[in-house]
């Protein structure tokens, strides 16, 4: 199946932990995203990479640092991880033509 | 910067029509979007407008832009239960790598 796909779907981790999140897109697109989703709903960008490079970086705590080892794929690191962190993290890919977002099915990260 | 705004709650029976309304700030918007969110599930681009459009229609949903006034509508016609859900406008710039900026999410609850 054509999709995005994030891994993994649920994280519960203590206080202080370092933990990644994968994500991967087998559509062919060059421009990948990070969102976090609060309680609220409210969903703010993070990070965006287009082939590998990083073009988008919103104000976040640098204990989150993305990586692209290729245009497939956009990995999420967290570091010292804190209890305001627990939120939804939407991985999404983008297409040439502007047509808006495919996502993940996101990654509930609950810290304890 | 870039806003969008919507009302939090908006609750139909079923059979009746929906309208969800949005507002945003940037007047450089050239496209805009609205995506439907499924509890646990991530976000799934219904139907998107250029801002040269007033209207489109795609099924049972209609977008209704008023430039103007930097209003964008959706309407369900024929609402189903299936259709509860949480919806987001959300819009972008064009060229180069555009953000795209969402709005705060409308809960549509559908009474049978």
């Amino acid at each position: 199946d054509t999709a995005v796909s994030q891994t993994p779907k649920y994280l519960v981790t203590q206080m202080g932990n370092d933990k990644s999140i994968k994500c991967e897109q087998n559509l062919g697109h060059d421009t990948m995203y990070w969102y976090k989703q609060d309680s609220k709903k409210f969903l703010k960008i993070m990070f965006s990479y287009n082939n590998k490079e990083l073009i988008i970086n919103e104000t976040v705590p640098n204990r989150f640092s993305p990586k692209s080892p290729d245009k497939a794929h956009l990995n999420l690191h967290i570091n010292s991880l804190e209890l305001g962190d627990s939120a939804v993290y939407f991985c999404a890919s983008r297409g040439p033509l502007n047509y808006g977002y495919t996502f993940g099915s996101g990654t509930r990260l609950t810290v304890v | 910067g870039e806003d969008v705004e919507q009302s939090l709650f908006l609750s139909v029976r079923e059979g009746d029509s929906s309208v969800i309304n949005c507002t945003y700030t940037d007047s450089s918007s050239t496209y805009l979007y609205w995506y439907k969110q499924e509890p646990g599930a991530g976000l799934q681009l219904l139907t998107y407008i250029f801002s040269n459009m007033d209207m489109k229609q795609d099924q049972r949903l209609t977008v209704l832009l008023n430039k103007k006034d930097k209003h964008l509508s959706l309407r369900i016609a024929d609402t189903q239960t299936g259709d509860s859900a949480i919806y987001f406008c959300a819009e972008s710039r064009s060229g180069g790598y555009q953000k795209v900026t969402f709005g705060t999410g409308t809960k549509l609850q559908v009474i049978p």
